[in-house]
């Protein structure tokens, strides 16, 4: 799977888009984006995927550049509860291969009233 | 609310223990992962089965075991416990074992070793 680089943090204003960036140059054409995000020592939660057509879904909305060599995860209006680490992660959907996330650092968002 | 339920939700114990962690997972799913999350390493995957056999296998300590039952619940095994080996311990569960799927969190048990 192609490594994925994020910015370590972001700040972003309650009732604002948070706009999450995510690199992924190395990504081949049978890879997709997947996003999941890990609020405060509880499980992560997947939030959305995408092969190169823009997603959206009713958590957020997914952008990936036509060169698909980055993206972008979008919170429409983020609350002080979107405060999270979120994980950009590069997943080939091969039948064959297999099934585990392998996370990065990933950017921990915090949103401020 | 995944679905996915972890017991215990906290565990203390001492280094040379063994400990076992339960997982059940969703309803329908036949794949259950271990992951464990400590502060130096973040998320690290452990191990995956699927309907009872155990499918991949990622940075397992030998002292670490798992095994998945007929009724799907999966049980993780530490033993020899060590400082280090204090983190989080997540499950997760999909429907099958292929990597399109989305996987399904549960709350973690978290160990600390003393």
């Amino acid at each position: 799977d192609a490594k994925t680089t994020q910015p370590t943090s972001m700040d972003c204003a309650e009732g604002r888009a948070a706009n999450l960036p995510c690199n992924h140059s190395t990504i081949s054409g049978n890879e997709y984006v997947y996003w999941y995000r890990q609020i405060h020592s509880q499980g992560p939660q997947y939030i959305i995927h995408g092969l190169k057509n823009n997603e959206t879904n009713e958590m957020a909305s997914l952008i990936i550049t036509e060169d698909r060599k980055s993206s972008t995860l979008i919170l429409p209006h983020a609350t002080l509860r979107d405060t999270a680490v979120y994980y950009c992660i590069v997943r080939a959907l091969r039948g064959g291969s297999q099934g585990n996330l392998i996370f990065g650092k990933g950017t921990k968002l915090s949103v401020k009233p | 609310d995944s679905g996915v339920t972890q017991t215990p939700k906290h565990l203390i114990t001492a280094t040379g223990q063994r400990v076992t962690l339960r997982c059940s997972p969703r309803s329908g799913d036949l794949s259950v992962y271990w992951y464990q999350q400590s502060l130096d390493q973040g998320l690290q995957f452990l191990i995956q089965y699927y309907n009872g056999e155990e499918r991949a296998k990622g940075n397992i300590l030998e002292r670490f075991s798992a095994q998945q039952f007929p009724d799907l619940h999966s049980e993780l095994n530490l033993s020899s416990l060590e400082l280090g080996d204090s983190a989080l311990y997540f499950c997760a569960s999909s429907p099958t074992w292929a990597s399109y799927n989305e996987q399904f969190f549960g709350p973690g048990t978290r160990l600390t070793v003393l």
